[in-house]
């Protein structure tokens, strides 16, 4: 079974506007990554943000965590068409360290 | 540096047949782990490799397997093909133990397609 979920599974905004998509999850975790996909290729790593940290920023992108309801958001701010993307968190299990990917939100962005 | 590669990109076979998939790993990564992607189950683990050693195995059958020769290069098979067997298969590398701890550098995939 996944481990973490992600919601909403599609998101459509207009370029400019902030695209938040959230993850949860159900075990205690080390790390949870998000990961973006495009198009069927592989996935490009975006930010890792560990157990003990509750924000964490690079560039456009804001990633909080929340182990308390086991939940992270990922925020874009002022999206690009380019940001049209399948969008993946991914956890480890602090009993074997495999990372466990959840379905993922596809966002558009439209021009 | 050159990234994750893997070979080849898109494959068709028919069912009752194997498979092997190439992953050639960022030079200097002794991890790679292989995935298999579907519209329908997402993203799974399959196995990890280290150091020409299994260390993490997913749920799959025993017709899914793999090996890691000393150059960090892996490869993946798959025996006696069955129809769900159709999806993306990613390969991922790193330059540890796979683990939340450090980022995983993914390849393109192989689009496997069986008939």
């Amino acid at each position: 079974s996944q481990q973490g979920e992600e919601d909403p599974q599609a998101l459509s905004i207009q370029e400019g506007e902030n695209a938040t998509m959230n993850c949860s999850y159900k075990t205690s975790i080390n790390n949870l990554q998000w990961y973006r996909q495009n198009s069927g290729r592989g996935l490009v790593h975006l930010i890792l943000i560990r157990s003990n940290e509750r924000e964490k920023h690079s560039g456009r992108l804001r990633v909080t965590l929340d182990t308390s309801k086991k939940s992270s958001s990922l925020l874009i701010t002022a999206s690009r068409a380019a940001d049209t993307a399948s969008y993946f968190c991914a956890t480890d299990s602090r009993v074997n360290y495999i990372p466990t990917f959840g379905r993922g939100t596809s966002l558009i962005v439209h021009p | 540096k050159a990234g994750v590669t893997q070979t080849p990109r898109y494959l068709i076979k028919t069912r009752g047949q194997q498979v092997t998939l190439s992953c050639s790993p960022i030079s200097g990564h002794r991890s790679v782990s292989w995935y298999q992607q579907t519209p329908g189950q997402g993203l799974q683990f399959l196995f990890e490799y280290f150091s020409e050693t299994q260390r993490n195995k997913g749920n799959f059958p025993g017709r899914f397997s793999g090996r890691q020769f000393s150059n960090s290069r892996s490869e993946m098979n798959v025996s006696t093909l069955e129809l769900g067997d159709s999806a993306l298969y990613l390969c991922a590398s790193s330059s540890t133990r796979v683990s939340g701890n450090n980022e995983q550098f993914f390849g393109p995939g192989t689009r496997l397609t069986v008939l």
